[in-house]
């Protein structure tokens, strides 16, 4: 119930692709959706946020797709580039704490 | 404005030794929050402060995990009698006020390796 599943493991995309991360849940008390980018040797950090009421979030070239009755939410990086090569994470938030996904790691070749 | 600092960057024990590590939030944030990260797995949440009181502490995975907070400021874990599957990165972070959906700052962490 608390868990937060995350796909794929891992990601290999070109420049100029898309990339599509997905994460499934089931606890309906989830209700904060926020995305975390990690670079190698460094600490996360927040990349961009949903709330379950919106069903999309778009900042730059990064799209968050929310569906609430699938209990699914999705990253999508348009136009990718090799300086988007890190781990993400999704994460879900439930009374006080974050619940992460397990991460996948993105490497976008030039 | 110094981001969250965590010390040592790296720490290699023997099993059965103690280890404490060391998280400086950033200055003026009331929650900090400690998490682990194993090879190939998420953010395990571990336990956060509200100030220097611990509200949750079931994420500790076992009595030979403890942490404390003092001032606002500091925290420290300390893992007991180490073990190698102990061995992941701990981080730490803090945000502004207390609730997860405030933005949390992370810390590089701390790599622990128990041998």
């Amino acid at each position: 119930q608390q868990q937060v599943k995350q796909s794929p493991q891992s990601l290999i995309v070109q420049k100029g692709g898309i990339s599509i991360i997905n994460c499934a849940y089931e606890n309906t008390a989830f209700d904060y959706f926020p995305w975390y980018q990690q670079f190698p040797g460094k600490g996360p950090a927040l990349l961009i946020a949903i709330r379950p009421d919106v069903s999309e979030k778009k900042e730059g070239r990064f799209t968050i797709s929310f569906n609430k009755s699938a209990k699914q939410f999705s990253l999508h990086i348009m136009d990718s580039q090799p300086g988007d090569s890190a781990t993400y994470f999704c994460a879900a938030h439930n009374t006080d704490k974050l619940i992460f996904g397990t991460g996948t790691r993105l490497q976008v070749f030039p | 404005g110094a981001g969250v600092s965590q010390s040592p960057s790296n720490k290699v024990t023997e099993k059965g030794k103690d280890v404490e590590l060391r998280c400086d939030p950033i200055s003026g944030h009331t929650a900090l929050y400690w998490y682990r990260q194993s090879l190939g797995q998420g953010l395990e949440f571990l336990i956060y402060f509200q100030g220097n009181s611990a509200p949750d502490k079931s994420g500790l995975p076992s009595d030979r995990f403890s942490a404390e907070r003092t001032g606002g400021s500091v925290s420290t874990l300390t893992i007991q009698r180490t073990q190698q599957e102990d061995s992941a990165v701990y981080l730490c972070a803090s945000s502004l006020v207390f609730t997860a959906k405030n933005i949390q700052y992370f810390g590089a962490g701390t790599r622990l390796s128990v041998l």
